[in-house]
């Protein structure tokens, strides 16, 4: 079946300091990969996402290469700010049709203080 | 645009009751998902609707269903509640292979 596994948490960063949340799932077909934030309190927002192979997703200062040799599609910003404070969600979606069956990893919490 | 919008925000049943939650899509989007996400945990799919049928399910019980109306708003109903049922319940519109958009959520309390 699909899965996604995504590092776990918490991750604490300084404010200006480097990003990385790793992200491998498994899938059946071609995926399309997506990364997802929960502020407290509040739904998800699509962040990023990637279609294809090579293809890569940005927003915000995030990036996220999709890497089929790998299977992965780890997310990185070069330097994060106290507002990034949050839980990352990585998905994969298989399309059922014209739409997407969405299948998350756990999410990783990650706080960065002043 | 008031965007994915779910009522009521909060809701607390008891065990053995039914709950119905609602789902009005963003503007423009035809397609509804629903998500369970428990305490610590990723979403995990319930299942979709478009054109008013249930497309793709998730590994979930038939006390679990759903409806969409044609204006693409939705419900979703669940029977015979268990405590394990507490979790935060999470709408999802879409329009074709666009990302999901997803509403705030119902925060379900079985006790």
């Amino acid at each position: 079946g699909n899965s996604v596994t995504q590092m776990e948490g918490p991750v604490t960063l300084s404010e200006e300091a480097f990003l990385t949340i790793n992200c491998t799932y498994t899938a059946t077909g071609y995926p399309s990969l997506f990364w997802y934030v929960q502020y407290p309190g509040e739904g998800l927002q699509l962040l990023l996402k990637a279609t294809k192979a090579d293809d890569k997703g940005s927003n915000k200062g995030f990036e996220a290469t999709y890497r089929k040799e790998t299977t992965s599609f780890h997310l990185e910003k070069g330097s994060v700010q106290v507002s990034d404070s949050a839980v990352y969600f990585c998905a994969l979606g298989i399309s059922g049709g014209s739409n997407y069956k969405l299948t998350f990893g756990k999410g990783t919490l990650l706080t960065v203080n002043p | 645009d008031a965007g994915v919008t779910q009522s009521p925000t909060h809701l607390i049943k008891t065990r053995g009751q039914q709950v119905t939650l609602r789902c009005s899509p963003k503007s423009g989007h035809d397609t509804v998902s629903w998500y369970q996400q428990a305490l610590g945990q990723g979403p995990q799919f319930i299942f979709q609707y478009y054109e008013e049928e249930e497309r793709q399910r998730g590994n979930f019980p038939d006390r679990f269903s759903g409806h969409q109306f044609p204006n693409y708003s939705s419900e979703l109903n669940v029977n015979a509640l268990l405590l394990g049922d507490s979790a935060l319940y999470l709408c999802a519109s879409s329009y074709g292979r666009g990302g999901a958009f997803f509403g705030q959520g119902t925060r379900l309390t079985v006790v």
